[in-house]
This record gives C-alpha cells, sequence and structure tokens, in this order.
C-alpha cells in the first residue's frame, strides 16, 4: 500500500525550532516529488513546496521561501519540513503530499497531517 | 483571497445533482490542467479527479470534471449523505511557480 506516515502533533512556544516528518512506503520514494500543504485552522489549502527526493531538488512558494526549508533523506524515504524560529501564525496542520507523475502537479496520496500549535 | 475562486457553500437533496464552479485566469486554469481534492470533516484530503475530469482508482463514477477555458466545475450526481465535505480545486500557475487552490466550497447534503 502506498502511503506517507506523519510525525506526531507538536506544540512550541515562539522562537523555537521544529522539523516535522513524512515517511513514504509501498513505492519507489526517489520517483516521486513530495511536497508539503498548509492548512491553518478552519481555513483553505496552502501550498508551500515541493523536494524531488532522488536529487534534493527544491522550489518553495514565494510565500514561504525562506520561512521553512523542506528536506529530504532518500536512504531513509523520509522527507522534512522545519522552522528555524516559530511564529504564532504558524500554528496549522501540515499535510505531506505526493505529486503524481506526468508535470500536472496533482498529489495523489496525502499524509494523515502533522498538527503544529505555537503558543506562549 | 483565494486565487482560484469557488462558491463558499452549495447544498442538494440525496439523489440529486449539484455542480461545484472553479474559476481562474489565463496563468492558470486556462493553461494547465486543473485537479479536485474532498475533504471530508477532520480528516486529510484526497484527490478526487485529475487532469480535468479523470477519475483516480476507487473514485466512483458519480463524481464528474470538466474545464472550458479559464473555468472548472465538478458535478456530483446522484448525490449522497456520505458526501458532505469541503471541496477544493487546484492548478498549478505559471505566473506565481506555485499550485494555486481555490477557497473550497462547503457541501451540504439537505
Amino acid at each position: 500500500e502506498v502511503q506517507l506516515v506523519q510525525s506526531g502533533a507538536e506544540v512550541k512556544k515562539p522562537g523555537e525550532s521544529l522539523k516535522i516528518s513524512c515517511k513514504g512506503s509501498g513505492y519507489s520514494f526517489t520517483s516521486y516529488w513530495i511536497g508539503w500543504v498548509r492548512q491553518r485552522p478552519g481555513k483553505g489549502l496552502e501550498w508551500m513546496g515541493i523536494i524531488y527526493p532522488g536529487d534534493s531538488n527544491t522550489r518553495y512558494s514565494p510565500s514561504f521561501q525562506g520561512q521553512v526549508t523542506i528536506s529530504a533523506d532518500k536512504s531513509i524515504s523520509t522527507a522534512y519540513l522545519q522552522w528555524s524560529s516559530l511564529k504564532a501564525s504558524d500554528t496549522a496542520m501540515y499535510y505531506c503530499v505526493r505529486h503524481g507523475l506526468g508535470g500536472n502537479y496533482y498529489m495523489d496520496v496525502w499524509g494523515k497531517g502533522t498538527t503544529v500549535t505555537v503558543s506562549s | 483571497q483565494s486565487v482560484l475562486t469557488q462558491p463558499p457553500s452549495a447544498s442538494g437533496t440525496p439523489g440529486q445533482r449539484v455542480t461545484i464552479s472553479c474559476s481562474g485566469s489565463s496563468s492558470n486554469i486556462g493553461s494547465n490542467t486543473v485537479n479536485w481534492y474532498q475533504q471530508l470533516p477532520g480528516t486529510a484530503p484526497k484527490l478526487l479527479i485529475y487532469s480535468n475530469n479523470q477519475r483516480p482508482s476507487g473514485v466512483p463514477d458519480r463524481f464528474s470534471g470538466s474545464k472550458s477555458g479559464t473555468s472548472a466545475s465538478l458535478a456530483i450526481s446522484g448525490l449522497q449523505s456520505e458526501d458532505e465535505a469541503d471541496y477544493y480545486c487546484a492548478a498549478w500557475d505559471d505566473s506565481l511557480n506555485v499550485v494555486v487552490f481555490g477557497g473550497g466550497t462547503k457541501l451540504t447534503v439537505l
């Protein structure tokens, strides 16, 4: 079964750092782009950026460039999303997604999400 | 404010056919294919339609998608109570170099 398994919920204080993970299984992890999608409480979906685990080629949405870092370790089929200094506005659900083949950018596999709460 | 425009809500009775619209521009829907996602309450979104009108394996044929110019539509026929969810359209935007989403449409089955 193709799946993305995300790390558990996090509660952090403003200014702290955080790295959440997404482990792929059931498919060739290095052959598909992995992306991250943010959903703030009660709000819609926002695409943050993607990484190609095969060569770590990474692209960011301008809205998130410089705010987060996307990385991957292909040896353990895991992608990461990290912050160096969290803000209250980073409070959200974060989904990792697999982008399907063909250049369409559709997201055919979704993780269950990681809730990040930033509060003093 | 989302780049793609969807109605915030839609509703229908069981068995009815409902459509959800998604309006964009030449840099997104006008030049790229549209994908639709279904988010049931409290769960992660799921791919419903890709490449304008293709259904992934396991998605009932009650769901269909279409695109014309800079707009797209999702149609749900034979509406069922389990279709109550949020629906999002999405497409690549050539100007912004990002995937853009609609704001989402909350479908209520009366």
